[in-house]
């Protein structure tokens, strides 16, 4: 059975930093693109970050690039994203989604994690 | 990238069919195959439901469909059924994944 697990989220002051995990289990990880979703409270869901099965290649949306930085550690099955500069608009659920790199569809999504950007 | 339009809500008595639209362009629902649905509970993660345009994943009941018609797609849910209440959000990916964006969901009430 896929799984993804979030962690790291919590309540931080505007200009901080945070980083989140996702472990992965029940898939072969290192042959899967990897992806952060985020869910502002009460709002749809954002396209955050992308990363390849090998880390050779990233996006980001314009909305946080410059200050997210996604990573992987295909021996630890683990998907990460450092968040810096952190602003109020933030503030929201991440999820990590797997992603079907063909057509570009999220088949499988963690529980998320909560981000809280505020003083 | 702007999102993709859907409507706020829409309703329908157990048993009956809704339709829920997703307007893009032609830059993304219209040029490409490439439309998926989720479903979302409240306090929960999203579920895919279909994908390139009009596949269903295993375990997804075939009473959801999905079509698409120019630049809009549409997810039909046929004999409704009260769990079927949630949100449903469209997305479109355009070849690249700076370009993969969702409609702004729409909230299914089964009445």
């Amino acid at each position: 059975e896929v799984q993804l697990v979030e962690s790291g989220g919590g309540l931080v002051q505007p200009g901080g930093s945070l980083r989140l995990s996702c472990a992965a289990s029940g898939f072969t990880f290192s042959s899967y693109s990897m992806n952060w979703v985020r869910q502002a409270p009460g709002k749809g869901l954002e396209w955050v970050s992308y990363i390849s099965s090998s880390s050779s290649t990233i996006y980001y949306a314009d909305s946080v690039k410059g200050r997210f930085t996604i990573s992987r550690d295909n021996a630890k099955n683990s998907l990460y994203l450092q968040m810096n500069s952190l602003r109020d608009e933030d503030t929201a659920v991440y999820y990590c989604a797997r992603i079907y790199d063909s057509s570009g569809y999220f088949d499988y999504w963690g529980q998320g994690t909560l981000v809280t950007v505020s003083s | 990238q702007s999102a993709l339009t859907q409507p706020r809500s829409v309703s329908g008595s157990p048993g009956q069919s809704v339709t829920i639209s997703c307007t893009g362009t032609s830059s993304d629902v219209g040029g490409y195959n490439y439309v998926s649905w989720y479903q979302q509970h409240p306090g929960k993660a999203p579920k895919l439901m279909i994908y390139d345009v009009s596949k269903r994943p295993s375990g997804v009941p075939d009473r959801f469909s999905g079509s698409k018609s120019g630049n809009t797609a549409s997810l039909t849910i046929s004999g409704l059924q009260a769990e079927d209440e949630a949100d449903y959000y469209c997305c479109s990916y355009a070849g690249s994944y700076t370009s993969v964006v969702f409609g702004g969901g729409t909230k299914l009430t089964v009445l």
